[in-house]
């Protein structure tokens, strides 16, 4: 299973761009680059996934480099309401599906 | 359309005391999952079912069985409980699209274990 790094936290103030990058190293060639959001007490919720390049979805966007042993999310103009924690997971290719995940980057927003 | 649900949403169980957690899912989805959550950690992965009828561990299956019952509903069976397994436990299930496996998770079962 691919192993993933992120920093343990960040701290941005409202309005700002928040870009969370993730190492992962030793991807596969079939894995894809998925990011998931946690709030306290709740489940993790699907954010964005991607392959290759660019993906912008209405919420986040992922970029990934041509190597793709890195990646990163970028959040534009967070709010109050983006503070939780992200999870960066690798995997999910055939044969792969067991997504394993980090111990995430913790987001706060500062008002 | 419910997506993924757990039950109980609350558990207190002593220790030596067996209990089975219930997940199910109404999105036809073939892939499930169980992750336990430790308090200011990331999920670990418990056990994982690629289908009806097949089961695989994951990290931390020790103390835990699981049974894909039917394509709906995959249970994670404690035999004899013990205060290590003391966490909120998620239930997951994915969909295959072009980009890979996406999850839908449960709202968690949070267990005690005295």
């Amino acid at each position: 299973l691919a192993k993933t790094t992120q920093p343990i936290s960040m701290d941005s103030y409202e309005g700002q761009e928040v870009n969370i990058t993730c190492s992962h190293n030793n991807i596969a060639t079939n894995d894809y680059i998925t990011w998931y959001q946690q709030f306290p007490s709740q489940g993790p919720r699907f954010i964005i996934q991607g392959y290759k390049t660019k993906v912008t979805n209405e919420v986040a966007s992922l970029f990934i480099p041509a190597d793709r042993k890195s990646s990163t999310l970028s959040l534009p103009r967070v709010s109050l309401s983006d503070t939780a924690v992200y999870y960066c997971l690798v995997g999910g290719s055939f044969g792969n599906e067991k997504l394993t995940f980090g111990t995430g980057t913790r987001l706060t927003i500062i008002p | 359309n419910a997506g993924v649900t757990q039950t109980p949403k609350f558990q207190v169980l002593k220790t030596g005391q067996s209990m089975t957690l219930q997940c199910a899912q109404d999105m036809n989805h073939n892939s499930m999952y169980w992750y336990r959550q430790d308090p200011g950690m990331g999920l670990r992965l418990i056990y994982y079912s690629a289908s009806e009828g097949t089961t695989d561990k994951g990290e931390v299956p020790n103390g835990y069985n699981v049974s894909r019952l039917n394509k709906r509903e995959f249970s994670l069976r404690l035999e004899s409980a013990a205060p290590s397994q003391t966490s909120v436990y998620f239930c997951a299930s994915s969909a295959r699209t072009q980009r890979g496996e996406t999850q839908y998770f449960g709202p968690g079962t949070r267990l005690l274990v005295l």
